[in-house]
């Protein structure tokens, strides 16, 4: 069975400080990993994914196979990074996907 | 592009009685997801179709729960009889296809069954 943790509900950081949302996954197959974000009134949206290797707004996420993690980091958090993030695993051509439980980033001015 | 549609936004409805929640996918997109959002158990998969027809329903909770998609651009997640243990935010996305499986949500709906 397919299992996303996210071991932390929430991370408070200082602004300027770094950030590091953890996700750590269990799949027997070859994982798709991604990262969704839902800001204050706005919709789930996709953030990043493991295979386009790409920063989005500051956030970078390397996918670990040996510790079967994914974790989200940023250098400097700014406060407009406040908001949920959920790590999420796809499986079934990758459509079928799997949400951890979220971790919320606040981040104090 | 006004992105994925669900109606009604909230819904409070008594124990007992009939919850149909809809969905209108993004044009062109393939597949249609529902999902329910409880702060217990986070955002869980109920069920996913490709071209209308439903691939893994494994997900819905249990035979009062169950979902359509009659056509492309329509959807409905039906709920009967309602408890109030389905208190939730039901989430409606959908995705373009197998080598695009980026998932864009809808706003929800708010369903509280008392």
């Amino acid at each position: 069975a397919q299992r996303v943790t996210q071991p932390e509900k929430l991370l408070s950081v200082f602004k300027g400080a770094p950030v590091e949302l953890k996700c750590n996954y269990s799949y027997s197959g070859s994982p798709e990993l991604f990262w969704y974000v839902q800001y204050s009134r706005q919709r789930l949206q996709l953030l990043l994914r493991h295979i386009s290797r790409e920063s989005i707004k500051g956030f970078t996420a390397d996918l670990n196979k040996g510790e079967t993690s994914f974790h989200l980091k940023k250098p400097f958090a700014q406060e407009e990074d406040s908001a949920m993030y959920y790590c999420a695993l796809g499986s079934g051509g990758y459509q079928k996907v799997t949400f951890g439980i979220g971790t919320k980033l606040q981040v104090i001015p | 592009d006004a992105g994925v549609i669900q109606s009604p936004r909230h819904e409070v409805t008594e124990m007992g009685q009939e919850v149909t929640l809809r969905c209108k996918p993004i044009s062109g997109h393939d597949y249609l997801f529902w999902y329910r959002q409880t702060m217990m158990r986070g955002l869980e998969l109920l069920i996913y179709f490709n071209n209308n027809v439903p691939i893994d329903d494994s997900g819905m909770p249990e035979d009062r729960f169950s979902a359509k998609m009659p056509n492309a651009s329509f959807s409905t997640l039906k709920i009967q009889p309602s408890e109030p243990r389905d208190s939730a935010v039901y989430f409606c996305a959908s995705s373009p296809s197998t080598s695009r499986p980026e998932q864009f949500f809808g706003p929800g709906t708010r369903l509280t069954v008392l």
